[in-house]
């Protein structure tokens, strides 16, 4: 059964600096999406980034990067040069190409950034 | 702003009420989803309409009920309300089915049964 996993409830950053948020999921599907949404505290869902399990290159976003790692079934989220605005959850995705639409969502990791 | 609309942002209502929530896509787009965001159980598929048809249905409660209309607009109906039904409500829009579509998300209608 497809399986989202996102280990860390919470992650401090400081401003400019990048992280990383991670993100594993589980499939028997060979043809699948990997999401990045953004929910600030407002409540809406912002859609990030996404990379196709097909796509030989990471994903890149203005200053969002997917690190694609197939084999290991990770999907990691880089944000680079962070900015107070970046506070927020962050919900890592997948829908696989098989059955429904439907995407599976991780629990989510709280992004804290500090001056 | 994605370009989905959702109305409206918040109610508030008693255990037993029925009540309707509403949701526009994006220009375009005939899939149309609801999900249901609550503490104890994250984010959940509820159902999925293409083009006005249901297409899928996840953990739906039987006490609730969609519909997508011609101008591809849908409602999520919730009746017989129980305190746990409180969560924030999700409707998002894609251009496509599939699993290469990106799904753009609504504001949300939060939701409090009282």
């Amino acid at each position: 059964a497809q399986k989202i996993t996102q280990t860390q409830p919470g992650m401090f950053v400081q401003e400019k600096e990048a992280v990383t948020l991670d993100c594993t999921y589980d499939t028997s599907d060979q043809s699948y999406g990997l999401f990045w949404y953004k929910q600030p505290s407002s409540g809406e869902m912002i859609f990030l980034i996404y990379q196709g399990s097909y796509d030989e290159q990471n994903a890149t976003e203005g200053r969002y990067s997917l690190n694609f790692q197939k084999a290991r079934k990770s999907a990691n989220l880089v944000i680079s040069a962070s900015q107070l605005g970046d506070s927020a959850m962050y919900f890592c995705a997948m829908r696989e190409a098989q059955g429904t639409d439907k995407l599976i969502f991780g629990t989510g990791t709280r992004l804290q950034v500090f001056p | 702003d994605s370009g989905v609309t959702q109305t409206p942002k918040h109610l508030i209502t008693a255990t037993g009420q029925r009540v309707t929530l509403r949701c526009s896509p994006r220009s375009g787009d005939l899939s149309v989803y609801w999900y249901q965001q609550s503490l104890d159980q994250g984010l959940q598929f509820l159902i999925q309409y293409y083009n006005g048809e249901e297409r899928a249905k996840g953990n739906i409660l039987e006490r609730f009920s969609a519909q997508q209309f011609p101008d591809l607009h849908s409602e999520l109906n919730l009746s017989s309300l129980e305190l746990g039904d409180s969560a924030l409500y999700f409707c998002a829009s894609s251009r496509e089915q599939g699993a290469w579509e990106t799904q753009y998300f609504g504001p949300g209608t939060r939701l409090l049964v009282l």
